[in-house]
């Protein structure tokens, strides 16, 4: 079982939609959360951090499940540049980001 | 402009030699990592270092080697040794290895390998 799975999509979003769409994690030790974003062909780059409380940027907001083990990422208003392979990243390990587990991406394609 | 810069971008190589992947950063960073990703596959950690001459396996490490003698360089070499060694390979830093850390690693453009 992989430590991080993803549904890989693709999310067909028409423009000025919502899409939501989880990230699972098999450890239960697992310290931090994130959600990079990563174009085609492109480096991955950080869109945010998961908090526990949960957290919002904008039009992307980001939730914990401790309990059920997963994450999730909303975006709103759904724009045509949003197009991308969202990454979610798990930390196991505080004490070394060696310990970083990358999900397989889910991709999100926004139509006009 | 800081930042991390990866060459070649594209390189193409034959079964049985060796190939180094340049990564070098102005971000004063002490972290650098090498990830290769495949289609359909999670980023998979190679190699990673924490500070000066010092180096740690990641889950993949089998058929690469690195250095790290400078703090701003970090070269991956790709060897004969590597069974499946076509794949997009990403340099990373970050400010620190652990600790309070925003998590946020900054990738380089990434460097295509193609094993003709």
């Amino acid at each position: 079982r992989k430590e991080v799975e993803q549904d890989p999509g693709p999310f067909n979003v028409p423009e000025g939609a919502t899409v939501a769409f989880n990230c699972t994690y098999s450890n239960s030790a697992s310290q931090s959360f994130f959600w990079y974003r990563q174009d085609c062909r492109k480096e991955p780059k950080l869109l945010m951090s998961v908090y526990s409380s949960g957290n919002e940027d904008g039009r992307f907001t980001a939730q914990l499940n401790r309990a059920s083990q997963y994450i999730s990422l909303l975006i709103r208003d759904s724009k045509l540049s949003d197009s991308a392979t969202y990454l979610c990243v798990v930390n196991v390990d505080l004490g070394s980001w060696g310990k970083l587990q990358f999900g397989a991406g889910t991709q999100v394609v926004v139509t006009p | 402009d800081g930042g991390i810069t990866q060459s070649p971008k594209y390189l193409f190589r034959k079964e049985g030699q060796n190939v180094t992947l340049s990564c070098e950063q102005n971000l004063n960073h002490d972290a650098m990592y090498w990830y290769r990703q495949d289609p359909g596959q999670g980023l998979r950690l190679i190699y990673y270092s924490q500070i000066v001459n010092d180096f740690q396996k990641g889950d993949i490490a089998e058929g690469y080697s690195v250095s790290r003698e400078k703090k701003e360089s970090f070269p991956l070499t790709v060897t004969s040794a590597q069974k499946n060694p076509t794949a997009f390979y990403l340099c990373a830093s970050s400010i620190r290895s652990g600790g309070e850390n925003t998590g946020e690693l900054f990738f380089g453009e990434g460097s295509r390998l193609t094993v003709l």
